[in-house]
Order: C-alpha cells, then structure tokens, then sequence
C-alpha cells in the first residue's frame, strides 16, 4: 500500500523554536509538497520539490524553508516558529498520473 | 484554474448511493476534474478524476455532462467511514509539479447515517 508519512501528528513548540516536519514517501515519487490547510482559508501551497536538491516557493513561502536530500524525504524547516504558524500542515507527492497522495498531517501549535 | 460550485452538505443512508454535485460552468477544454475527500483530522484522499467520459474506480464514478459544465461523484453504497468533506476541483493536467497546485473550495460535508 502506497504510503506517506508525516514524522509527528500532534506538535506543541514555543515561539522562536526551530521547528523540524519531516515527510517520507515510499513511492518514488519525484514531486513533492508541503501545505498548510486553516479553516476558512482552504489548503495553501508552502514549497515543493521536483527533485533531489531542487525546490521552489508556492503561495505562502515567508517564514519556511525546505529540504530534499534524499528523493523520498521533504522537510518543512521553520527557522525561528510564530504563532501565526500554527497550522495542520501537510505534506504530499506525486508522479505523472494526477493523483496526489497525502500524509496523515501534523498540527502545529505554537504558543 | 475554473471555479467550481458544491452545495455546502449533503446527507445520506448508509448502504444508499450518494451522489454528490458539482458546477463547473468556465471550465476550458484542458481542465480536468478531480474529486479528493477529506476525512475530519486527516489528510486529503485522491478518489477519481476524469476529462470529459465518465470514470469509474474501486471507490467511485464520475459522471460528466456532455457540456461538461457539471458533474456529479457517485459513492455507490455509502457507508459511515464515507463521512468526511468532499472536493471537487477543475485543473489542467500540465503534469509534474502541476499537480499539486490545488485549490480546494468549501467543499460539500456528507454525513452518512445508519
């Protein structure tokens, strides 16, 4: 069964922590994604990635950054993390049919 | 990316199909329409995506209009794990990264009850 999976499901930071998500997919799958999904405002594109090394900003960027090492890993990175980042963030891939997959996501709070 | 309309909730009997709407009237010749789901605290679910014929997969149909301007999702025996929130999305195929470029609207909320 395909499978991507989110490192944690639950998270509680404190404001200007370094905070780590961590996504693994065992499709090898070139394309990658990370969202973030907050009521009212819908599902919004952070990064993603085409390949290893490569990435690209999507709609909402500030305050993130990303990491593809390894093809089945994408990392959300939040340098330094603020409330207004509290979110259920979720992470995706996808190869040339259309279909996204997506992780179990992560809820972030911080405070 | 074409807007797409969907009531804002439905209900079902379990065990009865469940036959969700969507409008999509701007939709252009190139844009395909997807269906996910999303089950409440989990990530989004892939169910069907079609151009233009109707589609049918282990969990669903898709039935498009002629005109295309409409379609509807059919869950053909609707079951309690069936609960969640249904999207329906008009985009292109353009491949790659493409793909996750999602918009996903309100979407329509179906229960189903025993």
């Amino acid at each position: 069964d395909v499978k991507v999976t989110q490192s944690s499901r639950y998270l509680v930071k404190r404001t200007g922590e370094k905070v780590f998500l961590e996504c693994v997919q065992d499709m090898d799958h070139e394309n990658m994604f990370w969202y973030r999904q907050d009521p009212g405002l819908g599902l919004r594109l952070i990064y993603f990635s085409y390949d290893v090394k490569m990435k690209e900003k999507g709609d909402i960027p500030e305050g993130y950054s990303v990491s593809r090492e390894k093809k089945e890993r994408f990392s959300l990175i939040l340098e330094s993390a603020s409330t207004n980042q509290t979110s259920m963030y979720l992470c995706a891939s996808t190869e040339d049919t259309g279909e996204l997959f997506f992780g179990e996501g992560s809820r972030l709070t911080v405070l | 990316d074409a807007k797409t309309t969907q009531p804002t909730s439905m209900d079902c009997a379990e065990g009865r199909a469940a036959n969700l709407p969507c409008n999509h009237s701007t939709i252009s010749g190139n844009e395909y329409v997807y269906w996910y789901r999303q089950i409440h605290s989990q990530g989004p679910q892939y169910i069907i995506h079609g151009l233009k014929n109707n589609e049918t997969n282990e969990m669903a149909s898709l039935i498009i209009t002629e005109d295309r301007k409409s379609s509807t999702l059919i869950l053909p025996h609707a079951t309690l794990r069936d609960t969640a929130v249904y999207y329906c999305i008009a985009k292109p195929n353009a491949g790659g990264t493409s793909y996750g470029k999602l918009t996903f609207g309100q979407g329509t909320i179906l229960t189903v009850h025993p």
